[in-house]
């Protein structure tokens, strides 16, 4: 069975304050893919990442730095420097190559307060 | 490039009245289109897989019956709500799968709100 596990249901932070996200999985899938989404208030879901089950190199883009652990089965996104914009829902996904849907994890709520 | 519109926005509807919700991909062509629900404060969880010019696969505890899905292009599907009720009062989202492109990608739709009264 594919899961994906987003323990912090929300986190609230200062501006300026740097903030992981925590994402583990599962499956029994030797390829799958691994993304993180942004919901903000509006409701459209904003593409971050997608990493495959063969990369474990870790990604920085701008204040944005994802960390993958297969050895753990993490996916951590953590923000540097947050900024109110950064204030959303954020949603952890594994798609794997045996089911071919994408299994959403229950989200964080991220609170940037100025 | 990899737009998908859903129309319309948001819906008010009386309850047992039929909706109908349009997932268009605008500058692709997607044989699979997903068709998710996302509760208040909740996850997205996915409904039914949508395939063009054949039935849609429904996921366990999903009522075939009253969420009629028609793919009937290969840039247009749509979701009718049947019989509404306050109970399908929900954020309904679509995402489609470019033809020729990795089973993984999808693109997303904004989201349909629709309110059951």
């Amino acid at each position: 069975a594919q899961k994906v596990t987003q323990a912090q249901t929300e986190i609230s932070v200062v501006e300026k304050e740097d903030v992981t996200l925590d994402c583990v999985y599962e499956t029994r899938d030797t390829t799958y893919y691994l993304f993180w989404y942004k919901q903000p208030p509006s409701g459209e879901l904003v593409f971050l990442i997608r990493r495959n089950s063969f990369d474990e190199q870790n990604e920085i883009s701008g204040r944005y730095s994802w960390n993958f652990q297969k050895s753990t089965s993490s996916f951590n996104f953590t923000i540097t420097a947050s900024q109110v914009v950064d204030s959303a829902v954020y949603f952890c996904a594994l798609f794997g190559g045996a089911t071919n849907k994408l299994i959403f994890g229950t989200g964080t709520l991220l609170a940037v307060q100025p | 490039g990899a737009v998908v519109s859903q129309h319309p926005s948001w819906v008010i509807c009386k309850s047992g009245t039929s909706v109908k919700i349009e997932c268009r991909s605008l500058d692709f062509q997607a044989t699979t289109m997903f068709w998710y629900r996302q509760f208040p404060k909740q996850s997205l969880m996915l409904m039914a897989t949508s395939n063009e010019g054949s039935k849609a696969t429904y996921e366990q505890g999903v009522e075939k019956d009253k969420f009629l899905i028609n793919h009937a292009s290969l840039t247009l599907s749509t979701l009718t709500v049947t019989s509404a009720h306050p109970e399908d009062s929900s954020f309904y989202i679509c995402s489609a799968r470019p033809i020729g492109r990795s089973t993984y990608e999808q693109y997303f739709g904004p989201g349909t709100r629709l309110t059951v009264t």
